[in-house]
């Protein structure tokens, strides 16, 4: 089974602080995506890597940042986090090339910031 | 930007009764899959229609496409309350790109 596992179910920060929300998954999948869940608008995505290295800015990038040094590991960092980046963050992989990539997602993390 | 657009936004039923969630679209795709999310969970793929198909089964599920209106719908036949979950269609832009659009999803509950 392919498994996507994310550092934290449940996260609280400041305002300001420097956040970091790690995924890793088992499958050797070359794309991963970082998106933010937010109730009546679904899914957005924020940022996904199709190598490592890689990063392509999704529809909302402003305020995160990624980094992907290793294939199973694909970070999401909040520089400065604010309070209106209070949300259910999703991290997901597929692999790449068939052109029918189904997306295994990890189960979230419930970010807060005061 | 929302390509995916799920229709009703809330669905209630009794256990027994069949489902159906609607999906629209704006642009040309290559294909379009309906994932499900349990509350406060990730999502979890249930079945994929490529542009050239128009009716896919998978168990209880069967999910229609209609390239021409740029729709399509999913069914889940005698619900269980075990589906209670959001539902979400994706699609891929129609560029065999790695990233999809996700709806807003239609929230389900089967009630016992």
């Amino acid at each position: 089974d392919v498994k996507v596992t994310q550092s934290s179910r449940y996260l609280v920060k400041r305002t300001g602080e420097k956040v970091f929300l790690e995924c890793v998954q088992d499958m050797d999948h070359e794309n991963m995506f970082w998106y933010r869940q937010d109730p009546g608008l679904g899914l957005r995505l924020i940022y996904f890597s199709y190598d490592v290295k890689m990063k392509e800015k999704g529809d909302i990038p402003e305020g995160y940042s990624v980094s992907r040094e290793k294939k199973e590991r694909f970070s999401l960092i909040l520089e400065s986090a604010s309070t209106n980046q209070t949300s259910m963050y999703l991290c997901a992989s597929s692999f790449s090339g068939t052109g029918e990539e189904t997306q295994y997602f990890g189960p979230g993390t419930r970010l807060l910031v005061l | 930007s929302q390509q995916g657009e799920e229709d009703p936004q809330a669905l209630s039923i009794q256990e027994g009764e069949n489902a159906t969630m609607n999906c629209s679209y704006k642009t040309s795709i290559n294909n379009l899959q309906w994932y499900r999310q349990n509350s406060g969970r990730g999502l979890v793929h249930l079945i994929l229609i490529r542009s050239n198909e128009r009716e896919k089964h998978s168990g209880r599920l069967r999910v229609t496409l209609d390239t021409s209106k740029k729709s399509s719908s999913l069914l889940i036949t005698a619900s269980r309350a075990a589906d209670t979950a959001s539902y979400f269609c994706a699609t891929d832009q129609g560029n065999y790109g790695q990233n999809f659009v996700f709806g807003p999803g239609t929230r389900l509950s089967v009630l016992p």
